[in-house]
C-alpha cells in the first residue's frame, strides 16, 4: 500500500555543518516529492519539492535528490543556521491531482536541532 | 482569502460532548485535507476532498469522525462524544485544482483541541 519512510526520527548537528534526511517510498507511480518545514508552534510549509524526471534540484544551502529507481530521495541543508531547527516531512505523490484517490502521503517528520 | 483559515483557534471541552471544527480553504482550491497533529508527533491523515469526486475516507479514526464540504469550500470536521485521546491540533489544508498547478498544500494554522 501507500507508505513513505522517513529517516532519521530525530537529529542534531553542529552549527555550520550539513543534515541530510532520507526517505523512501513505495508507489512507483510517485512522481512529485515535495519537503515541509514547521517550526515550533507553526504550520508546515514548502521549503522544496522536486519532479520525477529531474534527480537534483539546489535553493540556496538546501537540495533535495531523487533516485526513482531505488525510490530514495533525501533534503540536504548546508552550512546549518539556528532556524534550521525545525521539524521536516517529506512527502510523495501524484504532481497533479485529480480525483480522491491521487493523494499526497507524508513521512513521519524529522526533529532537527541546530547545536550553538 | 489570503490563505487557509480555521476556526476556532483553540477549543476546550468536556468528554463526550460534540465539536465541530471549520476550514475555509483558499479561494479556487479544489482539494482539501484534514490532518491530525498529536503533541510533538507527524501529520495523521484523516480525509481528503477532491472536487466532486467522493471523498478518501481512509484516515478517519472511527465513526465518532466525519467530515463536510459544502458547496466544494468551506469544510467542517466534526468529532462526536469526545474522548481525552483526541486533544490534538487539527490541520486543515487546501491545494489549487489539479493541472494548473502542482500538488502543493497550503496549510491553516490548525485548531487546538483539548479535551478535559
Amino acid at each position: 500500500g501507500e507508505n513513505v519512510e522517513q529517516h532519521p526520527s530525530t537529529l542534531s548537528v553542529q552549527e555550520g555543518d550539513s543534515a541530510v534526511i532520507k526517505c523512501t517510498y513505495s508507489d512507483s507511480a510517485s512522481n512529485y516529492f515535495p519537503w515541509y518545514k514547521q517550526e515550533l508552534g507553526k504550520r508546515p510549509q514548502l521549503i522544496i519539492d522536486i519532479r520525477s524526471n529531474v534527480g537534483e534540484k539546489k535553493d540556496q544551502r538546501i537540495a533535495v535528490t531523487l533516485n526513482k529507481t531505488a525510490k530514495h530521495f533525501s533534503l540536504h541543508i548546508t552550512e546549518t543556521q539556528p532556524e534550521d531547527s525545525a521539524v521536516y516531512f517529506c512527502a510523495e505523490g501524484p504532481l497533479y491531482a485529480y480525483s480522491s484517490a491521487s493523494k499526497i502521503i507524508f513521512g513521519s517528520g524529522t526533529r532537527l536541532s541546530i547545536r550553538p | 482569502g489570503a490563505g487557509v483559515s480555521q476556526s476556532p483557534s483553540n477549543k476546550v471541552t468536556e468528554k463526550g460532548k460534540d465539536v465541530e471544527l471549520r476550514c475555509d480553504p483558499i479561494s479556487g482550491h479544489t482539494a482539501l485535507y484534514w490532518y491530525r497533529q498529536s503533541l510533538g508527533q507527524g501529520l495523521e491523515f484523516l480525509i481528503y476532498f477532491q472536487g466532486n469526486s467522493a471523498p478518501d475516507k481512509s484516515g478517519l479514526p472511527s465513526d465518532r469522525f466525519s467530515a463536510e464540504r459544502t458547496g466544494g469550500s468551506v469544510s467542517t470536521l466534526t468529532i462526536q462524544r469526545t474522548q481525552q485521546e483526541d486533544s490534538a491540533v487539527y490541520l486543515c489544508a487546501s491545494s489549487l485544482q489539479p493541472g494548473v498547478a502542482k500538488n502543493i498544500q497550503y496549510f491553516g494554522a490548525g485548531t487546538r483541541l483539548s479535551v478535559l
